[in-house]
Formats: C-alpha cells, sequence, structure tokens
C-alpha cells in the first residue's frame, strides 16, 4: 500500500484537460516539494514536474503541477494520444527520512 | 545530461542474492545522489535507497535495511545495488535514478533503462 493516494486511473479524450489528484499528509506533501513522473507504457520513469509546479526543459507547458495543504495536482491540457501513460506523484516524508511514492494514475486517452 | 545504463536482466533463486549495476556517462557522476527505486508487476514504484557516491553515504528505506547494500566506484561512474536472501516477491523492476546533491529529495534527474529481475525456483 503507497504512503502517497492517488486514484488508479482517469480518462480523457483527446483536447480535453485531466486532473490527477495525489493526497498526503503533514510529513510528506504537507511540508515537503512533490514531484510528478510519468512513466509511457514498458518504459522508466521521467521526471515531469519538479519541486511542487517546475517543468524541466523539455515538457511541453500543457503539464502543470499545483499544491495545497496535504494534496498536489498534475494538471494535463489540449490531451494528446501520446499522454497515455501511468503518472506518480512523490514527496520526502520526514517521518521515514525518504521519499514516498503514489500508487500510480493510469491515463487512458478515449 | 547524465546517462544511466543499467545491468542486464537476471533470474535467480529463492534465497540467493543479486546485484545490479547502474553506470553513468555525459555529466558528472559522483556529486549527485543516486537513488534504487523499484516496480513490482503491475505496482507503483517503492524507494529503496540512496548513496551519495562522493561520499559513498547511504540512506536505506527501513523495509530493506539490512539486506541491500548500496555501493558506488566513483571510478568508473558506476553504482551498484545489492540484494541478499531474495524471495519471490522480489520480482520486480528496479530502477537506478539521479537525484539532488542531498538525500532530502525524491528523483530529480534521469532514470537508468531498469533492470528485470525475477526470483523463481
Amino acid at each position: 500500500q503507497s504512503v502517497l493516494t492517488q486514484p488508479p486511473s482517469a480518462s480523457g479524450t483527446p483536447g480535453q484537460r485531466v486532473t490527477i489528484s495525489c493526497s498526503g499528509n503533514s510529513s510528506n506533501i504537507g511540508s515537503n516539494s512533490v514531484f510528478w513522473y510519468q512513466q509511457l507504457p514498458e518504459t522508466a520513469p521521467k521526471l515531469l514536474i519538479d519541486k511542487n509546479n517546475q517543468r524541466p526543459s523539455g515538457v511541453p507547458d500543457r503539464f502543470s503541477g499545483s499544491k495545497s495543504g496535504t494534496s498536489a495536482f498534475l494538471a494535463i491540457s489540449g490531451l494528446r494520444s501520446e499522454d497515455e501513460a501511468n503518472y506518480h506523484c512523490a514527496a520526502w516524508d520526514d517521518s521515514v527520512s525518504g521519499p514516498v511514492f503514489g500508487g500510480g494514475t493510469k491515463l487512458t486517452v478515449l | 545530461q547524465v546517462q544511466l545504463v543499467q545491468s542486464g536482466a537476471e533470474v535467480k533463486k529463492p534465497g540467493s542474492s543479486m546485484k545490479v549495476s547502474c553506470t553513468a556517462s555525459g555529466g558528472t557522476f559522483s556529486i549527485y545522489v543516486v537513488n534504487w527505486v523499484r516496480q513490482a508487476p503491475g505496482q507503483g514504484l517503492e524507494w529503496m535507497g540512496a548513496i551519495l557516491p562522493m561520499y559513498g553515504t547511504t540512506n536505506y528505506a527501513q523495509k530493506f535495511q539490512g539486506r541491500i547494500t548500496l555501493t558506488a566506484d566513483e571510478s568508473t561512474g558506476t553504482a551498484y545495488m545489492e540484494m541478499s536472501t531474495l524471495r519471490f516477491e522480489d520480482t520486480a523492476i528496479y530502477y537506478c535514478a539521479r537525484g539532488g546533491f542531498d538525500f532530502w529529495s525524491p528523483p530529480q534527474g534521469d532514470w537508468g533503462q531498469g533492470t528485470l529481475v525475477t526470483v523463481s525456483s
């Protein structure tokens, strides 16, 4: 069972905006930055959002991150078929002195 | 941009040990934390531990404390993850992933391609 809670699945149609949530507590999301990773089928995860809302070089601005209290959100606008992937959130957790992950959300583009 | 290349897939017997390598190329190796993360079939990501090659300092997840050993060889730019007493439930893809300059963060950079380890009798 993952420390951070994500919905197991999400879906949208091309062009739509989709939001994926990540819920934690005061020892992880509530006091530390959140990171998001995109994992395309049969590939390694790739950093998508850094420190709550920073996009690494090369990540389209269709992807955005936000945080409020002990929850974080990944928004994908202008959904494309190539966005179909698993999305994972992570944050440092002070209570375990290590990073913790969500269980991942499988995004389907209908 | 650092590229991380991991060793190939392995099949192991229960009770045996495994050692996965992660070699960095194209950038500075020793000043960044190297995280080890695994993913069981159909499951999410699980952080196992991290090493800062420059000092050889390590940080292990409590679950893996005593069963994994992380090491690094600065001369070859290679990090290693050794796990002992393998169980069926250790079947997973094992990833190395670059972190920041200290331990206090999830992976922030490039990931290796992953190493599939299958534990089977």
